[in-house]
């Protein structure tokens, strides 16, 4: 049963502190995604990766937010400093290279809930 | 700027009836659109979709309706059932690219 793993479910830290957040995307998946559901914004897109390498991070503040991709089972998101507004549900997912066949369902992990106070 | 937009926050229907969700657009070059169903506590499902070449999709229970000259796509779920209580969201993108751009999300709740 091929699923999006990701690590912790659920944190909780202080203002301040360096949160990171993994990921395992399904094996053989080549284009990886951070997303952060909030209330008012819905399921925002933080940054992509196709192989490895970066495609898209426009949607990720960038004086504090960073994504990696250090090998192909494997993507981090991290925070540094965390302040209270960054409190939300990190979606990581993935999906097969997309095709005009296939269209583009992508997978969704479970998310791992950050609670800044 | 929301280019996707679910306007209805919730929805409260009877087991049986018909659930109809709603989901409108800006940008006239999205050609690829999904449905997304998530339970709490759960990462979201993908549920259906739909490309811009058709007006309808259908799988069982759920129907994708498609309306491009109102930028207008809806989800009918019929009939209805308890399990289906969940947020729905709607996403739209370009075919080929993985850049959703998704809604905020409508709360579903179906009334046994």
């Amino acid at each position: 049963d091929a699923r999006v793993t990701q690590t912790p479910r659920h944190k909780v830290t202080e203002m301040g502190q360096e949160v990171t957040m993994r990921c395992q995307p399904i094996l053989g998946h080549n284009t990886v995604f951070w997303y952060r559901q909030t209330m008012m914004q819905g399921l925002e897109l933080l940054a992509y990766f196709r192989n490895r390498a970066p495609l898209d991070d426009s949607g990720m503040p960038k004086d504090r937010f960073s994504a990696e991709m250090p090998d192909a089972t494997l993507a981090t998101l991290k925070i540094q400093p965390s302040e209270p507004r960054d409190s939300a549900v990190y979606f990581c997912a993935s999906g097969p290279r997309p095709t005009a066949a296939s269209g583009n369902t992508i997978y969704f992990g479970e998310g791992s809930w950050l609670t800044v106070v | 700027d929301q280019q996707v937009k679910q306007n209805s926050p919730s929805l409260s229907v009877q087991e049986g009836r018909i659930s109809i969700l709603n989901c409108d657009y800006t940008n006239s070059m999205f050609d690829y659109f999904l449905w997304y169903k998530k339970y709490p506590a759960e990462g979201p499902t993908f549920l259906i979709s739909i490309s811009s070449i058709k007006d309808k999709n259908e799988d069982g229970r759920f129907t994708v309706f498609l309306n491009k000259s109102a930028k207008h796509l809806s989800l009918h779920i019929v009939p209805s059932q308890p399990g289906d209580s969940a947020v729905y969201f709607c996403a739209a993108s370009f075919l080929g690219t993985y850049k959703y751009i998704f809604g905020t999300g409508t709360r579903l709740k179906v009334l046994a």
